[in-house]
């Protein structure tokens, strides 16, 4: 079964700062993606990456993919509130079926 | 943009009950997806399709079947609710294979 591993679970950081969140996922797969959910909301679409190296950056938030380590990465750049909420990663198995990450409930303090 | 609905925001349903969980999408994608979402757990996939009629086991079917008479339309049935049950539902879809899903609002149920 595939595994995917989140941390941190919880991170609070103040405004300002940098920091970045990881995700591990035990099997082979060139295909992962990084969502945002607020709470009560659903989650978005925030990156995907398709393939060893592929780096995508949106405002603060930059993401990159390991394909070897089995590793992916969300670089938080200079954190502002608005960034506070949930954030997935989730690696494709195989015909579009996606394994997430428990999640990081990011908070931003002022 | 793709829009995906669900049936109900929230949704309160007895022990035993037969309930139904409705997913639309008005942008044609071959792929739809439930999952149920749990604190500590992340999103679980329960049942998917790729096509009408078509539906294949995700990884925690027990309890749950589902049902895909049109493309648009993807429906969780839970055929005896418990208490276990209680979660938040989410439903996806998707236009194939290296395409992010897209995620409709979620039904948050409550099995008394």
């Amino acid at each position: 079964e595939l595994k995917v591993e989140q941390n941190p679970l919880f991170l609070s950081m103040q405004e300002g700062k940098n920091y970045t969140i990881y995700c591990n996922y035990s099997t082979t797969s060139d295909r992962l993606y990084w969502y945002r959910q607020d709470p009560g909301k659903s989650l978005e679409s925030l990156f995907v990456l398709l393939s060893n190296g592929a780096v995508k950056q949106e405002g603060r938030l930059m993401a990159s993919l390991d394909t070897k380590a089995r590793l992916s990465t969300l670089h938080i750049t200079a954190a502002v509130h608005d960034l506070s909420a949930t954030y997935f990663c989730a690696v494709d198995k195989g015909g579009n079926q996606f394994y997430f990450g428990t999640g990081t409930s990011l908070t931003v303090i002022p | 943009d793709v829009k995906v609905t669900q049936s109900s925001r929230y949704l309160v349903k007895r022990t035993g009950e037969k309930v139904f969980l409705e997913c639309v999408q008005d942008m044609d994608h071959e792929n739809m997806f439930w999952y149920r979402q749990d604190p500590g757990l992340g999103l679980r996939l329960i049942y998917f399709s790729y096509d009408v009629k078509m539906k294949e086991k995700g990884d925690i079917p027990e309890g749950y079947s589902v049902s895909r008479e049109k493309k648009e339309r993807f429906s969780l049935i839970l055929e005896s609710a418990s208490t276990n049950q209680t979660s938040m539902y989410l439903c996806a879809n998707g236009p194939g294979p290296i395409n992010e899903q897209f995620f409709g609002p979620g039904t948050r149920l409550t099995v008394l």
